[in-house]
């Protein structure tokens, strides 16, 4: 079955650049969109961005100007990168994989999740 | 920006029907889609495309939209459906950006 499964950051401080990893298993990298999503404290689920592998990817325009997503194809994984964190960017941070992309994105499976904490 | 509505709480005895509401002016174009996530724990999807099931969700949930709302319904419910629940959709304009409703918390009691 699919899994997927978030790197650990640990604590971050403001300023510093949060990287993520996705591990996938049971599903090609190549098959599919991916995507990263977040989870505040608050409880609010926030879309951050989704790439295709071969193609462009898509961000939160409010996150844009500080996120890219990538993938590699040869570990099956894909990654995400949010510059200059802030104590906003607190949150529990997801992986999942939308199954059709295009106009109609949405999301079938999900990592089980990693928090991440900025704080100086 | 564009914003999916939900009420902030639904109560339900066990074996009663709940019904969460998700108002949203892109749904009668999009599509929506119910997310649950216990304590703890990743979101799960239980509807998509308005009221479909993925395999291995329980044949009580149960999903349909009329205009800009769109309800999921939970026949029968159980001590084990206590959740938060989610709507999803995307906007209408230009490439598709996804949202998510606020939330509902479900009590079963």
């Amino acid at each position: 079955q699919v899994q997927l499964q978030e790197s650990d950051p640990g604590l971050l401080k403001p300023s510093e650049t949060l990287s993520l990893t996705c591990t996938v298993s049971g599903a090609s990298i190549g098959n599919y969109y991916w995507t990263w999503i977040r989870q505040s404290p608050g409880k609010e689920l926030e879309w951050i961005g989704s790439i295709y592998y071969g193609g462009s990817a898509n961000y939160n325009p409010s996150l844009k100007s500080r996120v890219t997503i990538s993938t590699d194809l040869s570990k099956n994984q894909f990654s995400l990168k949010l510059h200059s964190v802030t104590a906003a960017d607190t949150a529990v941070y997801y992986c999942a994989r939308d199954p059709y992309g295009g106009n109609s994105p949405y999301f079938d499976h999900w990592g089980q999740g990693t928090l991440v904490t900025v704080s100086s | 920006s564009y914003e999916l509505t939900q009420p902030p709480s639904v109560s339900v005895s066990p074996g009663q029907t709940a019904r969460i509401t998700c108002s949203g002016d892109a749904l009668p174009k999009k599509y929506a889609y119910w997310y649950q996530q216990k304590s703890g724990q990743a979101p799960v999807l239980v509807i998509y495309e308005d009221n479909k099931r993925p395999s291995g969700i329980p044949e009580r949930f149960s999903g349909s939209t009329s205009g800009t709302l769109a309800t999921l319904s939970i026949s029968g419910a159980q001590v084990e459906d206590e959740a938060d629940y989610y709507c999803y959709s995307t906007d209408n304009s230009g490439p598709p950006r996804p949202v998510f409703g606020p939330g509902t918390k479900v009590t079963v009691l």
